[in-house]
């Protein structure tokens, strides 16, 4: 079944490096979204990336997407101490279907 | 900026009970969702309604579950009958179009003793 699985579950860095956070999939999608969580929270939309797409940039954010290897990267760069949350990818897949199907999520802590 | 509210934040009830959730979408989106998130486990996807009709639910929302948008800005989830197993974040979400970004609303925590 369609599935979005991120890598690694955790991670923690110290304030200012690089964050970089995968997701794989399964099956053939649409587009495929980035979501931040913190503790108990809402999910907030960082990015949406279409299937013909390669590369999206927003901010201090960096998303590629590899529809050979069926795999999307998140990069934070200059990480700060705010950037502590769960992060999910999230894929859609057919033309029109609608539902998100998320992954497990990576954990990041963002050491001061 | 528009976003997504839901109503209440924090709901408590017996097992057995009745609950109705409710969501504001983003005022001109035609796509509403439902998903939820067992503590410290995926988000899953519940339905999805457009057109005052559902075109797709998972295997979860069963017979005990049923949406409505029952007036021009409000979609509700109904949990007719809540068990224990029922106790999760509920997120509306909506959308403007297909495919398009999903905004999540910030969640409704439901606790079901």
């Amino acid at each position: 079944s369609q599935q979005g699985e991120e890598d690694p579950q955790a991670l923690s860095i110290q304030e200012g490096e690089n964050a970089t956070m995968n997701c794989s999939y399964k099956t053939s999608i649409n587009n495929l979204q980035w979501y931040r969580q913190n503790s108990g929270r809402g999910l907030v939309h960082l990015i949406l990336i279409r299937s013909n797409e390669r590369e999206k940039h927003s901010g201090r954010l960096r998303v590629t997407l590899d529809t050979s290897k069926k795999s999307s990267s998140l990069l934070i760069t200059a990480s700060r101490a705010a950037d502590t949350a769960s992060y999910f990818c999230a894929t859609d897949y057919d033309q029109g279907a609608q539902k998100l199907v998320f992954g497990q999520g990576t954990r990041l802590t963002i050491n001061p | 900026e528009p976003e997504v509210t839901q109503t209440p934040s924090h709901q408590v009830t017996q097992m057995g009970q009745e609950v109705i959730l409710r969501c504001v979408p983003i005022s001109n989106h035609l796509y509403f969702y439902w998903y939820r998130q067992i503590l410290g486990q995926k988000v899953e996807f519940l339905v999805s309604f457009y057109n005052n009709e559902i075109s797709e639910k998972s295997e979860i929302f069963d017979d005990q579950f049923s949406v409505e948008r029952p007036d021009g800005s409000n979609f509700t989830l109904k949990i007719r009958s809540t068990k224990l197993e029922d106790s999760a974040m509920y997120f509306c979400a909506s959308s403007g179009g297909l495919p398009e970004t999903q905004y999540f609303g910030p969640g409704t925590r439901l606790l079901v003793l």
